[in-house]
């Protein structure tokens, strides 16, 4: 696509219950990022894709936390057993293989948890 | 380890101001160093890059950025600020080291005054 693309834009979802957010990247990028935005904070890393190689899991903070992305393209954000806490605006932005070009952001997944 | 200090966390200016939001940033070989704006309820979206090139880069919206090596320094600046540049604004950094991984800092808000 022209963009990176993130569904839903918007979840509210009871607390305890597991949420799945989805990135679809540009096409021919191979590295994929996701990051987390609580209300007037900056980005927090969670986790980061390049190509086929084993993903830097060092930003997930916590093991309720998980992600993967499926034939080199899209990815998936799942937080299971959700807490208030987790409320926040999930950011996933996209770039091609190294050689150092910007990163493209989504909209973001604003999650609400109630 | 690569990591960005972005000095203000709110700036305020007057309409036709100069706007000036400084960015400071720590990487053991030569950095990669970007500019990104964010309005409410949307994306990221790059203003700006330096990658090596010259280290006066211009960007979109009439910014621009000075690479400053011996003050690891990359500071964002416009000479006049219009209403519309009232948004959240993030530098990070990135290298080959990282391979594509990208740091940022934790956001200047910038408000211009009518």
């Amino acid at each position: 696509g022209a963009g990176v693309s993130q569904s839903p834009s918007n979840k509210v979802t009871e607390k305890g219950k597991d949420v799945e957010l989805r990135c679809d990247p540009i096409s021919g990028h191979t590295a994929l990022y996701w990051y987390r935005q609580s209300l007037g904070q900056g980005l927090e890393f969670l986790i980061y894709f390049q190509g086929n190689s084993a993903p830097d899991k060092s930003g997930l903070p916590s093991d309720r936390f998980s992600a993967e992305r499926t034939g080199g393209s899209v990815s998936t954000l799942t937080i299971q057993r959700t807490q208030q806490e987790d409320s926040a605006v999930y950011l996933c932005a996209s770039s091609q293989n190294q050689g150092i070009t910007e990163a493209f952001f989504g909209q973001g997944t604003r999650l609400t948890v109630v | 380890a690569q990591s960005v200090t972005q000095l203000g966390s709110h700036v305020s200016v007057s309409e036709g101001a100069l706007v000036l939001l400084r960015c400071n940033y720590s990487s053991s070989v030569p950095p990669y160093l970007f500019w990104y704006v964010q309005y409410p309820n949307q994306g990221l979206q790059l203003l700006l890059k330096y990658t090596s090139a010259a280290t006066l880069v211009k960007g979109i919206n009439g910014f621009e950025a000075e690479f400053k090596k011996s003050e690891t320094s990359f500071h964002l600046t416009k000479p006049s600020a219009h209403m519309s540049d009232a948004a959240e604004y993030f530098c990070a950094v990135s290298d080959l080291n990282t391979g594509n991984q990208f740091y940022f800092g934790t956001g200047t808000s910038l408000t211009v005054i009518p």
